[in-house]
């Protein structure tokens, strides 16, 4: 089965840049998206298609996709950003794949 | 605005079949354009996606829980349904209804806490 992988853990300082990678065979074939989720919520979506953001998503928010890599970044971490990341693909057989979360802490 | 809410019994004994119905308002789930999930996340866990059905009925399982689940629509009611047969501790878990457009989920459900014991 298609695996995401995902370090654990990111710490950033306030105002600096925090880059949270996402892994998988050939990701860079398919679309990733990400998704942001603070404690007790529902995960929002931060990034669609690799690199676009949905309305009302903050600019400091980005995605790169390419190779077997894809990326989020933080541009500007402000404290609000302190939350679990999750990336998500499609598999060959059109099912959903999620990462294995980064918790990203702001230091 | 969509709006996705769970509803189900909160506590579920071991061996018996989970039922969960998501009940969408601001949308319809007979739009083309979308394709309506179940996701679980167990407590201090990942997320899992279980499954997702179009409004024509076609639905697609993720292979590690196909042989129990069972995804259904109803277009009169506006709702969408989530059965797992045989359930376990494992499935323990806060089950989210979403929607879903080229591969993303654009609108999640409050979620719903699922606990398997007797």
């Amino acid at each position: 089965s298609y695996e995401l992988t995902q370090p654990p853990s990111v710490s950033v300082s306030p105002g600096q840049t925090a880059s949270i990678t996402c892994s998988g065979d050939k990701l860079g074939d398919k679309y990733a998206c990400w998704y942001q989720q603070k404690p007790g919520q529902s995960p929002v979506l931060v990034i669609y298609q690799d690199s676009k953001r949905p309305s009302g998503i903050p600019e400091r928010f980005s995605g790169s996709n390419s190779g077997n890599t894809a990326t989020l970044t933080i541009s500007g971490t402000q404290a609000m950003d302190e939350a679990d990341y999750y990336c998500q693909a499609w598999d060959s057989s059109s099912n959903y794949v999620f990462g294995t979360g980064t918790k990203v802490t702001v230091l | 605005q969509v709006q996705l809410q769970e509803s189900g019994p909160g506590l579920v004994k071991p061996s018996e079949t989970l039922s969960l119905t998501c009940t969408v308002s601001g949308g319809s789930v007979s739009s083309g354009s979308y394709y309506w999930s179940w996701i679980r996340q167990p407590p201090g866990k990942g997320l899992e996606w279980i499954g997702y059905i179009y409004y024509s009925g076609s639905t697609n399982y993720n292979p590690s829980l196909k042989s129990r689940v069972t995804i259904s629509v109803d277009t009169s009611k506006n709702q969408f349904s989530l059965k797992l047969s045989s359930v376990t501790a494992a499935d323990t878990a806060v089950y989210y209804c979403a929607r879903t457009i080229y591969g993303e989920v654009d609108y999640w459900g409050q979620g719903t806490l699922v606990t398997v014991s007797s």
